[in-house]
């Protein structure tokens, strides 16, 4: 009954690889979020999917393309893997947004990406 | 955009102390601040978050406060216990935009026994 779940936990792959990493929430939530987590523990924002809607990119290369398929799954392909593209990924949902509206976000337990 | 600095990066206290993280950001529409526990090998899970409308909120050892016009925000952990060692995380959020956070760089705390 895990809230928000990714998979796989850890992915080790070489540099010029594709990959993908998938996220599912049974929370009923509308919003999704990928977010990467750098070897200094830095967390930033990548993308964010409102009901299936690509709502905010944060300069990510165009090499990282989310699909959403439905509201409970938003899934990360990344093509061309480069060594700096090695962190921690982790998924997030949370209720509606919008306005002054503010709702938690739940967090997943992360990918550990490592490119060699 | 948004910038969020976070202090100290790392803190060690003896158990049953009390600890204070702080935190600044830059721009004045943030009005949303929710802080984050991030324990090893997992993802972070909120832990208190308050709103530009109030000062101060406390939830049992837990307290935050904000002050908007000097644009920081500091987390208060009193009665510091073994199991409060983690990272913890600041966050700034407009509450529009897709609710982006933008996080602060994080402080590991340790509670020695």
């Amino acid at each position: 009954d895990t809230a928000v779940s990714q998979t796989p936990k850890y992915l080790v792959t070489q540099m010029g690889n594709d990959k993908s990493i998938k996220c599912e929430q049974n929370l009923g939530h509308d919003t999704m979020y990928w977010y990467k987590q750098d070897s200094k523990k830095f967390l930033k924002i990548m993308f964010s999917y409102n009901n299936k809607e690509l709502i905010i990119n944060e300069t990510v290369p165009n090499r990282f393309s989310p699909k959403s398929p439905d509201k409970a799954h938003l899934n990360l392909h990344i093509n061309s893997l480069e060594l700096g593209d090695s962190a921690v990924y982790f998924c997030a949902s949370s209720r509606k947004t919008g306005g002054l509206i503010y709702n938690e976000q739940f967090f997943g337990p992360g990918t550990r990406l490592t490119v060699l | 955009g948004e910038n969020v600095e976070q202090h100290p990066s790392t803190l060690s206290v003896q158990e049953g102390d009390s600890a204070v993280i702080k935190c600044t950001y830059s721009d004045s529409a943030s009005n949303y601040f929710p802080w984050y526990k991030q324990e090893l090998g997992k993802g972070p899970q909120l832990i208190i978050d308050i709103r530009s409308n109030v000062g101060e909120k406390k939830d049992q050892r837990i307290a935050v406060t904000l002050n908007k016009t000097a644009k920081h925000f500091s987390l208060h952990i009193t009665e510091t216990q073994p199991e409060d060692s983690a990272v913890y995380f600041c966050a700034a959020s407009k509450g529009n935009a897709g609710n982006m956070l933008t996080f602060g760089g994080g402080t590991r705390l340790m509670v020695k026994p």
